[in-house]
C-alpha cells in the first residue's frame, strides 16, 4: 500500500535551517508529485509548494519563495522540505502529499 | 492566487442529519480541480473528494461533492459519529495551489 514517512520532530533555533524528508513506498515514487503542507497549531492547512520526481520540476508558493526548496532522491524514493532563516511563526507541523496518501507529519518547533 | 471561502465556520449538527459544506473561489478553478478533505484532531488530513465530484478510494458513498466553476458543495448525507471533524477543500487547478480554511462539523 501507499506510504509516506516522514522525519522525526525537531527544534530549531531563529534563523537556523531545517531539513525534512519524506519516503516513499508502494507505488512509483517519479509518478506522482509530492506536496509539502503545513498547519500551525489550530490553524488551518497551508499549500507550500510541490515537486515532479520524474523531472524536477517545481512549483512554490511566492510566500516561501527564496527561503523553501524541495528535492527528491529518486534512487531511495525520497523526498527532501528545506527551510531556512526560521523564525517561530514557522513552528508548525510540516506534512508530504501525493494527494490521496500523506505522511504523518514533522512537528518542527521554532525557538530561542 | 485563487482565494477559497468555505462556510460556515462551524456547522453543528446531531447523528443522522443531512450536512451541507460550502466551498467558494474568488475564480474560476480549472478543470473543476477541487479536492475535500477531511481531519481530525492529531491526524493527517484524508483525501475525501477530488475532481469536485469522484469520490476517493474506500470513502463512503454518504459523501458526496458537486459543484462547478466557483462554488462547490460537499454533503453528508446522514452523519456518523466519525463524521465530525474539520473538513477542507483545496483547489489544485492553477499554482498556488489554496485551501480554504476549514469547517468544523461538530456534534449538537
Amino acid at each position: 500500500q501507499v506510504q509516506l514517512v516522514q522525519s522525526g520532530a525537531e527544534v530549531k533555533k531563529p534563523g537556523a535551517s531545517v531539513k525534512v524528508s519524506c519516503k516513499a513506498s508502494g507505488y512509483t515514487f517519479t509518478g506522482y508529485d509530492i506536496n509539502w503542507v503545513r498547519q500551525a497549531t489550530g490553524q488551518g492547512l497551508e499549500w507550500m509548494g510541490l515537486i515532479n520526481p520524474g523531472t524536477g520540476n517545481t512549483g512554490y508558493a511566492q510566500k516561501f519563495q527564496g527561503r523553501f526548496t524541495m528535492t527528491t532522491d529518486t534512487s531511495i524514493s525520497t523526498a527532501y522540505m528545506e527551510l531556512s532563516s526560521l523564525r517561530s511563526e514557522d513552528t508548525a507541523v510540516y506534512y508530504c502529499s501525493r494527494g490521496d496518501s500523506w505522511g504523518q507529519g514533522t512537528l518542527v518547533t521554532v525557538s530561542s | 492566487e485563487i482565494v477559497l471561502t468555505q462556510s460556515p465556520g462551524t456547522l453543528s449538527l446531531s447523528p443522522g442529519e443531512r450536512a451541507t459544506l460550502s466551498c467558494r473561489a474568488s475564480q474560476s478553478v480549472r478543470n473543476n480541480y477541487l479536492s475535500w478533505y477531511q481531519q481530525k484532531p492529531g491526524q493527517a488530513p484524508r483525501l475525501l473528494i477530488y475532481g469536485a465530484s469522484i469520490r476517493a478510494t474506500g470513502i463512503p458513498d454518504r459523501f458526496t461533492g458537486s459543484g462547478s466553476g466557483t462554488d462547490f458543495t460537499l454533503t453528508i448525507s446522514r452523519l456518523e459519529p466519525e463524521d465530525f471533524a474539520v473538513y477542507y477543500c483545496q483547489q489544485y487547478g492553477s499554482s498556488p495551489y489554496t485551501f480554504g480554511q476549514g469547517t468544523k462539523l461538530e456534534i449538537k
